[in-house]
């Protein structure tokens, strides 16, 4: 399953609200989570199952969809969410990445 | 405190084999999917094998699959990853990663990683 992210980079100011986007290329349910990497650091889990925030993460990430389409929302921005952030689907292996969209100031 | 910690990684010919280990703590291995993930320098994600919980299953990536093979020792609580028929293309830094559950889905708990580098 090919997981195309959109934009591969944006540029933002804080205080901005900022919208991911991944597209499937075949239906995966919400079978789909979200990371954050900083660099030189191993990436973070924010969301599961599409839209399940993980413990700690802060509410200004937020995640929906279903089937094909997803969007990760930073409702937000804060100076700490400049990185880069990936999907990923757990519906079928091989298990998949998106190819990351990085936020950039 | 949940913690990964990869070592075993450094420079290998081509055609070269390696292993990876990864010591787990404050979780038992055996009751979580394990797998291995990896980021080529300046590039994106991409997942190579993974475990079952049971230890039954294992699961790999279309690039890795024939020449890597994953395995863990329950006893010690430790993931293993076995690289063989290594290419310039397999350079990357790889990571060990805790599953959300019993198959492998999310990936909730990463470890730094530990750099193979396959070069003449």
């Amino acid at each position: 399953i090919q997981l195309t992210q959109s934009p591969p980079f944006l540029s933002a100011s804080v205080g901005d609200r900022v919208t991911i986007t991944c597209r499937a290329s075949q239906g995966i349910s919400s079978s789909l989570a979200w990371y954050q990497q900083k660099p030189g650091i191993a990436p973070k889990l924010l969301i599961s199952a599409a839209s399940t925030l993980q413990s700690g993460v802060p509410s200004r990430f937020s995640g929906s969809g279903s089937g094909t389409e997803f969007t990760l929302t930073i409702g937000s921005l804060q100076p700490e969410d400049f990185a880069t952030y990936f999907c990923q689907q757990f519906d079928s292996f091989p298990l998949s990445f998106g190819g990351g969209t990085k936020v950039e100031i | 405190e949940v913690q990964l910690v990869e070592s075993g990684g450094g420079l290998v010919q081509p055609g070269g084999s390696r292993r990876l280990s990864c010591a787990a703590s404050g979780f038992t291995i055996t009751n979580y999917a394990m797998s291995w993930v990896r980021q080529a320098p300046g590039k994106g994600l991409e997942w190579v094998s993974a475990i079952s919980g049971s230890g039954h299953m294992t699961y790999f990536g279309d690039s890795v699959d024939g020449r890597f093979t994953i395995f863990r020792d329950n006893l010690k609580n430790t993931l293993f990853l076995q690289l063989n028929s290594l290419t310039v293309e397999d350079t990357a830094v790889y990571h060990c990663v805790k599953g959300g559950g019993w198959l492998p889905n999310w990936f909730d708990t990463w470890g730094q990683g530990t750099l193979v580098t396959v070069s003449s």
